[in-house]
């Protein structure tokens, strides 16, 4: 299983911002932490990545800690359309000889007006 | 076109049939993976190609499934006799690069199989 831990759900009022945690205590210095999203009966989309340093891209922020054992992901203006099952991938979230993605259970986000 | 494209979307088999699901990645990319999703569950990895080479197939739950990609683009997932157990949403995704999905990872909208 993915060494991340997510809160199961989560609501967000539309127009605020949706902060989305993830603990994944047991990251090595080189492992990256990814974020995708999956929309009710479409396939998951891959959000933002990131090593150490905050990251920043059209659809989200990412604050990684100082020491990385944890992250949060920002919608900073969450609309009705990012509800949706938000997935933190990071240490042992890669399986295979390939790198293939673990996605665990993820956070219900449920963005209500 | 720009997306990963999975044809059919929905279908619906027979208990013991064979079914196809087909996988158009996006065109230039290296790697294609294959995913099983069933009902209130995240994605489950089946197996990964890069180019034509099935490197691995770890994830396939049985000797029912078997997945090809003969010339390094289309890939197709092949399910024999079909049971009620494989009813699920079979997810396909592509990356540019070689050696997994540790980069962005674009995904098809899925075929959702029922077994009847």
């Amino acid at each position: 299983d993915a060494k991340t831990t997510q809160p199961p759900s989560m609501d967000c009022a539309e127009g605020r911002a949706a902060n989305l945690p993830c603990n994944h205590s047991t990251i090595s210095g080189n492992e990256y932490v990814y974020w995708y999203r999956q929309i009710h009966s479409q396939g998951p989309q891959y959000i933002i990545h990131g090593l150490k340093n905050n990251e920043t891209n059209e659809m989200a922020s990412l604050i990684i800690t100082e020491d990385r054992k944890s992250s949060t992901l920002i919608l900073p203006h969450a609309t009705l359309r990012d509800t949706a099952v938000y997935y933190c991938i990071g240490p042992g979230g890669y399986g295979g000889s390939q790198g293939n993605l673990i996605f665990g259970k993820g956070t219900k986000l449920s963005v209500k007006p | 076109g720009a997306g990963v494209s999975q044809s059919p979307r929905y279908k619906v088999a027979k208990r013991g049939q064979d079914v196809a699901l087909r996988c158009d990645p996006i065109s230039g990319h290296v790697s294609l993976f294959w995913y099983q999703q069933a009902l209130g569950q995240g994605p489950e990895f089946l197996t990964y190609f890069q180019n034509e080479a099935q490197l691995d197939k770890s994830g396939l739950p049985s000797d029912r499934f078997f997945a090809e990609r003969p010339e390094g683009s289309v890939s197709t997932l092949k399910i024999q006799r079909t049971q009620q157990e494989d009813s699920a949403v079979y997810l396909c995704a592509s990356s540019l690069r070689p050696g997994g999905l540790r980069t962005e990872a674009f995904f098809g909208q899925g075929t959702r199989l029922t077994v009847v």
